[in-house]
């Protein structure tokens, strides 16, 4: 069975521009989760999507959106990109929601330079 | 709160055992304590979790207390290949989001 799969795997884009980031989780996972991993704040959590709604929203600016299809797919969008925007965007899905017992399987991850 | 503790980072020979301990002193009953590890340049990957007793499989053995306030992940054989940051979590009950402390950061010694 395929893993989770990000694309792009690194992408360099400039100042102001957006980005959009793209997630296929396991076959038959429903829930998606994203995060943002820096070297100063180390791994943070974004947002969770199951059934195509969002379930949870970690702290972070209205910029950064994201949205699952109906195939479970899921894309993370960041708009107006700042330098410290520039990170490891990782990717998680899992088989339910809700449930303490469930296991998180990640993707490598998605490099993001902002110059 | 679903703060955990754990060291920094830990040394370990190669081909010994390594014992990686976390304090969770605030788990509720019926939470599970997981434990993943990232790899360098790679996404985490889960290790092992457990809710009461010991579990183990074929990549570690989690040893939980009767109080369950702590836990240790046991590597029986580390290899240089089990090098990496480890974390020690309590998932939240109201979705799968994860809260990631620093983890310990394993260095094993050939």
């Amino acid at each position: 069975k395929a893993g989770v799969t990000q694309t792009p795997r690194y992408l360099i884009k400039t100042r102001g521009q957006q980005v959009t980031l793209s997630c296929s989780p396991i076959s038959g996972h429903r829930s998606v989760s994203w995060y943002q991993q820096t070297p100063g704040q180390g791994l943070q959590f974004l947002f969770e999507y199951f059934s195509e709604t969002q379930r949870n929203k970690g702290n972070f600016p209205g910029r950064f959106s994201g949205r699952q299809f109906s195939n479970s797919r899921s894309e993370m969008n960041v708009s107006t990109l700042e330098l410290g925007d520039s990170a490891l965007y990782l990717c998680a899905s899992s088989l339910s929601f809700g449930a303490t017992k469930n296991i998180q399987y990640f993707g490598a991850g998605t490099r993001l330079s902002v110059l | 709160d679903a703060k955990t503790t754990q060291p920094n980072s830990m040394e370990s020979n190669e081909e010994e055992p390594v014992h990686l301990p976390c304090n969770h002193s605030t788990i509720s009953g019926t939470d599970y304590i997981h434990w993943y590890r990232q790899l360098p340049s790679q996404g985490p990957e889960y290790v092992i979790h457990g809710l009461t007793s010991n579990v183990n499989n074929r990549m570690a053995s989690l040893a939980i207390a009767e109080d369950r306030k702590s836990s240790t992940l046991i590597l029986h054989r580390a290899t240089l290949r089990d090098a990496a940051v480890y974390y020690c979590i309590r998932p939240s009950n109201a979705g799968n989001m994860l809260t990631f402390g620093g983890g310990t950061r394993l260095m094993v010694k050939p």
